[in-house]
């Protein structure tokens, strides 16, 4: 079956600008999480959604928001960019909340000049 | 502070050789310990996970060590190939009382088989 699909690969966006990342998780999983990767702090838990709620936030700006449909596919959104907000973004699918074998995608890489 | 630390950064292995990466941890309130593997471009990818009141777990070629008494878990490679050059995360997770479980990772140790 299909893993987890993150789209866009990369994306190159301005400071104050937004934007919006997509993850469609593994067919069948109703959890969704959403992950930071920088060479610096490591991955870092964005927030975790399940049944179209949010379940879980990390410690992160409300700049940082997202969502779930009710087909489990998720977006996550960034607002007023900043260029530390440069970093690999990973979205993690699994079956239900609490499940520890979470499916990472490949992230989408976003760059902010 | 981050709960989740690793010892080395970096670690260089012999193919064939058997590999163990450590990582300590803070929180005695962790459930579950997890290890992740990430390959050049790839997400992580689900090693094995180990329930905290656990000691120990096998996998396939992969044994998870707990040792709670220093906060300390590893994870053995047996016979290491080339395949398993990746940069390898421990994680754990602990409920955060809305049913949900979030995952705090350490901050990697990139392993290189040398063939």
């Amino acid at each position: 079956k299909a893993g987890v699909t993150q789209t866009p690969r990369y994306l190159i966006k301005t400071r104050g600008q937004q934007v919006t990342l997509s993850c469609s998780p593994i067919s069948g999983h109703r959890s969704v999480s959403w992950y930071q990767q920088t060479p610096g702090q490591g991955l870092q838990f964005l927030f975790e959604y399940f049944s179209e709620t949010q379940r879980n936030k990390g410690n992160f700006p409300g700049r940082f928001s997202g969502r779930q449909f009710s087909n489990s596919r998720s977006e996550m959104n960034v607002s007023t960019l900043e260029l530390g907000d440069s970093a690999l973004y990973l979205c993690a699918s699994s079956l239900d909340v609490g499940n520890t074998e979470a499916f990472f995608g490949q992230g989408t890489r976003l760059t902010v000049v | 502070g981050e709960s989740v630390g690793l010892h080395l950064p970096t670690l260089s292995v012999q193919e064939g050789d058997n590999s163990i990466i450590n990582c300590a941890y803070s929180n005695s309130a962790s459930d579950y310990f997890i290890w992740y593997k990430q390959e050049s471009g790839k997400g992580p990818q689900f090693i094995i996970d180990i329930r905290s009141n656990m000691d120990k777990r096998q996998g396939q070629r992969v044994t998870v060590l707990l040792n709670k008494t220093v906060k300390h878990l590893s994870l053995q490679i047996a016979a290491t190939q080339p395949g398993d050059s990746a940069v390898y995360f421990c994680a754990e997770t602990r409920g955060s009382g809305a049913g949900s479980y979030q995952l705090t990772f350490g901050k990697g140790t990139k392993l290189s088989v040398i063939p």
